[in-house]
């Protein structure tokens, strides 16, 4: 069975500086993917990056950029120029087709607090 | 295009009661997961609807059930609730043509709580 840890359960960061989220993963297989979400307070659970495990460039969205490292099965993610917004808990997450379905692996969780 | 909806949004129950809960997923998605959320144990996999049918089952009692209309809109229902049972239930809905890539959009969620 697939585990997902998050090493960090509470972060903070000063406004526009850059914070880095951790991610570990572990599993036996080659095809799968990997996500962070971000949960606002009580807000709802939005996708913020995804990663496909077979493509070895890292993916980037805006400020959010992740570090993939497959052998060493490691994900994190990079906020640059942190923003109040960015303030919520962040979800790290591991998802793979069996027979069809979907399914995601989440991490507990790493609660990201922006400081102005 | 409206997003994946639940309904209701709170709800409080006494134990040994059974509740049902709504989800309508964005429309032209197939596939609706259910997750339960807890401070203590995160985010667990319940079970995945797709085409009326249930492809995936996360390890929970018998007493979590689902389903799935024709119209993909999704309920779940928890018989004899036990305290544990309170948290937050989220539902997300994946596109069509995406298999293989796990991206899900994910509901407001209803919050239970068992007393």
């Amino acid at each position: 069975a697939q585990t997902v840890t998050q090493s960090q359960p509470e972060m903070s960061v000063q406004e526009a500086e850059t914070v880095t989220l951790s991610c570990t993963y572990d599993t036996s297989e080659n095809n799968y993917y990997l996500f962070w979400y971000k949960q606002p307070p009580s807000r709802q659970m939005i996708l913020v990056i995804r990663q496909e495990a077979y493509k070895q460039q890292n993916a980037t969205e805006n400020r959010f950029s992740v570090n993939f490292q497959k052998a060493a099965k490691s994900f994190s993610l990079k906020i640059s120029d942190s923003q109040l917004g960015d303030t919520a808990m962040y979800f790290c997450a591991f998802g793979r087709t069996q027979g069809g379905s979907e399914k995601l692996v989440f991490g507990k969780g790493t609660k990201l607090t922006v400081n102005p | 295009k409206a997003g994946v909806t639940q309904t209701p949004r709170y709800l409080i129950k006494t134990r040994g009661q059974q509740v049902t809960l709504s989800c309508s997923p964005i429309s032209g998605h197939r596939s609706v997961s259910w997750y339960q959320q807890t401070p203590g144990q995160g985010l667990q996999f319940l079970f995945e609807y797709f085409s009326e049918t249930q492809r995936n089952k996360g390890n929970f009692p018998g007493r979590f059930s689902g389903r799935q209309f024709s119209n993909s809109r999704s309920e779940m229902n928890v018989s004899t609730l036990e305290l544990g049972d309170s948290a937050l239930y989220l539902c997300a809905s994946s596109p069509p043509g995406t298999s293989g890539r796990g991206e899900q959009f994910f509901g407001p969620g209803t919050r239970l709580t068992v007393l």
